[in-house]
């Protein structure tokens, strides 16, 4: 079965300093990948999406990257944190196709001090 | 554009019904619900395919109007379980992306 892990669970991060989030899925080939940020109390909102290896789509311009080295294998960064990127952080996959079920990781919780 | 959901929040007893609107200013390919517990992920519920279908998962069900560009999320008999906060996310067939609905959050209290 597919399985997506996502770490750290919580991160608290100095102004100014780098951030690497790191999503990984298990259990299947080729799967598109997201990174979602969500405000507290507030909605989701996608960040970036890849649907194959080095192809990455962004959608809101900010303080923000992501890559996809490996197939399985998703990463958001920052090179300097702004007070703004704090939130909670959520990795999904999805197989694609006519049915995009979105199937999230447990999250990372930023706090930027 | 962000799919708008109504209510933004609703206060049911156990075991009353509740029904949670998703609209679109979009044409829409496909309407997900979602349930998303406090501090966790979102959990997918359904999805529903433009065709007019409606769904149903035990006591929750859903129908999608793609003429109207609207879909609605129905919570009978609702339990203690039922809470949390619903999203609705939709897809215009463009890129395989979803867009996610403002947000519903339903408590059912004793």
């Amino acid at each position: 079965s597919q399985t997506i892990h996502q770490w750290p669970a919580t991160l608290v991060q100095p102004v100014g300093s780098p951030l690497s989030l790191e999503c990984t899925v298990e259990g299947t080939s080729n799967p598109n990948l997201y990174w979602y940020r969500q405000a507290a109390g507030r909605g989701l909102q996608l960040l970036f999406y890849s649907v194959g290896i080095g192809q990455i789509s962004s959608e809101v311009p900010q303080n923000l990257s992501a890559s996809r080295p490996q197939d399985r294998q998703f990463i958001l960064s920052s090179k300097k944190l702004l007070l703004s990127d704090s939130g909670f952080y959520l990795c999904a996959w999805t197989l694609g196709g006519t049915k995009n079920i979105q199937y999230f990781g447990a999250g990372t919780r930023l706090s930027v001090l | 554009q962000q799919p708008v959901q109504s209510p933004q929040a609703v206060i049911l007893r156990e075991g009353e019904d509740a029904v949670i609107n998703c609209s679109s200013s979009k044409a829409l390919y496909s309407v997900h619900w979602y349930r998303q517990k406090h501090g966790e992920a979102p959990v997918f519920l359904m999805i529903l395919l433009k065709g007019g279908e409606q769904k149903g998962h035990d006591k929750i069900s859903a129908s999608f109007n793609e003429k109207k560009q609207q879909s609605s999320l129905y919570l009978t008999a609702s339990q203690l379980s039922y809470s949390g906060t619903y999203f609705c996310g939709t897809e215009d067939g463009g890129y395989q992306k979803v867009t996610f609905g403002t947000g519903t959050k339903l408590q059912v209290i004793p």
